[in-house]
């Protein structure tokens, strides 16, 4: 089956350590985007890539990293600089709509951090 | 001001009703979105839509792009429709790429 997986859903850190999340998509899609959700906000961008190689900030990148060495994966390392990293993390992939000019996302099931 | 104002925050009705979900946007839009997020956190889109209306199932969602204006609707409710709805539209990131801009939610909550 197609789709985007997350690993793993639960995950607990110490304070001051990285953590690095996985995101993988067999989707042949060329964008992947990372979201961060916090109770009673609307998502929010961390960072995205819209092709291999490359990859561009979002509203809040501060304290996070990615890579994107392969089309199927956008793994983000969450670094000690991150203030407030407890959270419900979402990866994103997307494929364009040629009509509407619009992006559909299809979105990973999440993976969440606890920071202790 | 947040760009995307979803009303009501938290939503409760009984099995059998109909359901209504408002989305208000401030930037302008070349399409909406309107996602459902389960309580266990996955989320699906359900429509992407840039004008008029578009229907799946008991699922009907409208926008008026001259009012920047879209509703969500859910007829003959159930308990399986309980979830989180979240409205998006396109935006632009600091660095002037698009990006989606995401509503709050709106927490709905169907009770047999």
């Amino acid at each position: 089956d197609g789709g985007i997986t997350q690993s793993p859903k639960y995950l607990f850190r110490k304070e001051g350590q990285n953590v690095t999340l996985s995101c993988e998509q067999n989707l042949n899609h060329d964008a992947m985007y990372w979201y961060r959700q916090d109770p009673g906000q609307g998502l929010r961008l961390i960072y995205y890539s819209q092709i291999v190689n490359d990859f561009q900030k979002g509203d809040i990148a501060e304290g996070y990293s990615v890579s994107r060495e392969k089309k199927e994966s956008f793994p983000l390392t969450v670094t000690s600089a991150q203030k407030n990293p407890t959270a419900f993390y979402l990866c994103a992939s997307s494929v364009r709509d040629r009509v509407s000019e619009s992006d559909t996302q299809y979105f990973g099931p999440g993976t969440r951090l606890t920071v202790l | 001001k947040n760009e995307v104002e979803q009303s009501p925050q938290n939503l409760t009705a009984q099995e059998g009703e109909f359901i209504t979900i408002n989305c208000s946007y401030s930037v302008g839009i070349s399409a909406l979105h309107w996602l459902q997020q389960h309580p266990g956190g996955g989320i699906v889109s359900l429509f992407m839509l840039s004008s008029g209306k578009k229907k799946h199932g008991r699922l009907i969602a409208t926008i008026n792009i001259q009012e920047k204006h879209s509703s969500l609707h859910i007829t003959a409710s159930h308990p399986r429709d309980s979830a989180v709805y979240i409205c998006a539209v396109r935006g632009v990131t600091q660095g002037g790429s698009e990006k989606l801009v995401f509503g709050k939610g709106t927490k709905l909550t169907v009770n047999p």
